[in-house]
């Protein structure tokens, strides 16, 4: 069965570096888009970027871009998302998950990882 | 940029139909995906390209998408269907998210 495998929570102070991980567990995860999806704490969901791992094709939300950097090893097939100076307004929780393109509109998230918290302190 | 909208709570009594609907403009010339969330899990697909249904999904679960509206519909929705909904589209190459609506069974 397809899985995504997230690292595990994460608590930083403001100006730190982080690295999230989300392993591709039986399927090869270079094959389909894989995306992150923020959900801060009581809210929605929302995304991050999308990034496609065999080419390395990469869109980030206007929201986000500038602030995090996803990228994937092959190797490992595991992908990240990073960033090189936390705020406190990055705490939340953070998906990876599987991105199924169908059609023009019809991509969707079919396969999800279980989530990372992060914490960040001022 | 596109905007998809819920309502941000919908309540319904158990074993009646519940309708979930988002909006957005000329919605129907697109597919709509709908997850649903609960308490400390992550989102599950309930609903793909308006109206087809991934396998595990209960057959109570339907989608339409006409015009401006795409409506989760839920009949003889059960407790166990509390849950957060969210709609999901594609837009100039980008994930486009509704907010969300709390569905309430009581």
């Amino acid at each position: 069965e397809v899985q995504l495998v997230q690292s595990g929570a994460e608590v930083k102070e403001a100006g730190e570096t982080l690295k999230l991980s989300c392993l591709g567990s039986a399927y090869t995860l270079t094959n389909d888009w894989i995306g992150w999806v923020r959900q801060m704490p009581g809210t929605g969901l929302e995304w991050v970027a999308i990034m496609s791992p065999g080419d390395s094709e990469t869109t980030y939300s206007p929201s986000f871009q500038g602030r995090v950097t996803v990228s994937v090893d092959k190797a490992s097939n595991t992908a990240y998302l990073q960033w090189s100076s936390l705020r406190a307004s990055d705490s939340a929780l953070y998906y990876c998950a599987r991105l199924v393109r169908v059609g023009a509109t019809g991509h969707y998230f079919d396969y999800w990882g279980q989530g990372t918290l992060v914490t960040v302190s001022s | 940029s596109y905007d998809l909208t819920q309502p941000p709570s919908v309540s319904v009594s158990p074993g009646q139909t519940a309708n979930i609907s988002c909006s957005g403009d000329k919605l129907g010339e697109k597919y709509v995906t709908w997850y649903h969330q609960k308490p400390g899990q992550s989102p599950v697909v309930v609903m793909y390209q308006d109206k087809k249904r991934p396998s595990g999904i209960p057959a109570r679960f339907s989608g339409s998408n006409s015009g401006n509206t795409a409506t989760l519909t839920i009949s003889g929705t059960q407790p166990m269907d509390e849950a957060d909904y969210y709609c999901q589209t594609w837009d100039s190459d980008t994930v486009v998210l509704g907010g969300g609506t709390k569905l309430t069974v009581l």
